[in-house]
């Protein structure tokens, strides 16, 4: 059964860098099948999509983020990771890593979060 | 971006009884190719990430009960719960998959009344 489970740093100060990385287990993350994908929810907010990444390394990207998100795969290690850059306190969120299927572009299964806090 | 407008924000109903949560998009979501509409619903339980329950609009996810049911068409669209169970209390979101950057609506809260 296929698991993603996302960590990093519960803390980030404002202006830094938040980096996250999503394991994935049960399956692997280069089949030709899959997009892998980060999703995340502002405390007591709606869900916003920020991207997602192929095998390959092809990225697809929120406008409103993309300026300060770059998404990376490393194959060896079956983990995609989230970087973005410049936070403000308005990027304190549930931080989820989904997976997509390459034809069904809805987000099945998904990873428990990682809450992350921006805060000096 | 095709904005995703849910109502009610909160919803209180017996157990037993039907629940009926509606979700708008700014746009259509149907895709005149393949007569498709581009919308899943997820369920998302305290402390646990979401859940896709159905998508296509209407096509249960394997393994959701079928006292879910998914309906509507275009811009407007229902989640139905046919009869509350106490486990069904969670926040349910609609997501468009129509067009990036997909969105998603702001959730409604299922409590037990």
């Amino acid at each position: 059964q296929l698991q993603l489970q996302a960590s990093g740093p519960g803390l980030v100060k404002p202006s830094e860098t938040l980096s996250l990385t999503c394991t994935v287990s049960g399956g692997s993350i280069s089949s030709n099948s899959y997009y892998w994908g980060w999703i995340r929810q502002p405390p007591g907010k709606g869900l916003e999509w920020i991207g997602y990444i192929y095998y390959t390394g092809s990225t697809y990207y929120n406008p409103s983020l993309k300026s300060r998100v770059t998404i990376s795969v490393d194959t060896s290690k079956n983990q995609f990771s989230l970087k973005l850059s410049s936070v403000t306190a308005a990027d304190t969120a549930m931080y989820y890593c989904a997976r997509r299927e390459a034809a069904a572009p809805w987000f099945d299964p998904w990873g428990q979060g990682t809450l992350v806090t921006v805060s000096s | 971006d095709i904005e995703m407008t849910q109502s009610p924000d909160s919803l209180a109903v017996s157990l037993g009884e039907r629940a009926t949560i509606n979700c708008k998009s700014s746009q259509s979501v149907l895709y005149s190719s393949n007569k498709k509409n581009y919308l899943a619903w997820y369920q998302q339980k305290p402390g646990q990430p979401p859940k896709l329950l159905i998508y296509w609009a209407s096509t249960r996810e394997s393994g959701v009960p079928d006292r879910f049911s998914g309906s509507g068409s275009g811009t407007d669209f229902t989640l139905t719960i046919s009869s509350l169970q106490a486990e069904d209390v969670a926040v349910y979101s609609c997501q468009q998959y129509y067009s990036t950057p997909y969105t998603f609506g702001q959730g409604t809260k299922l409590e037990i009344k």
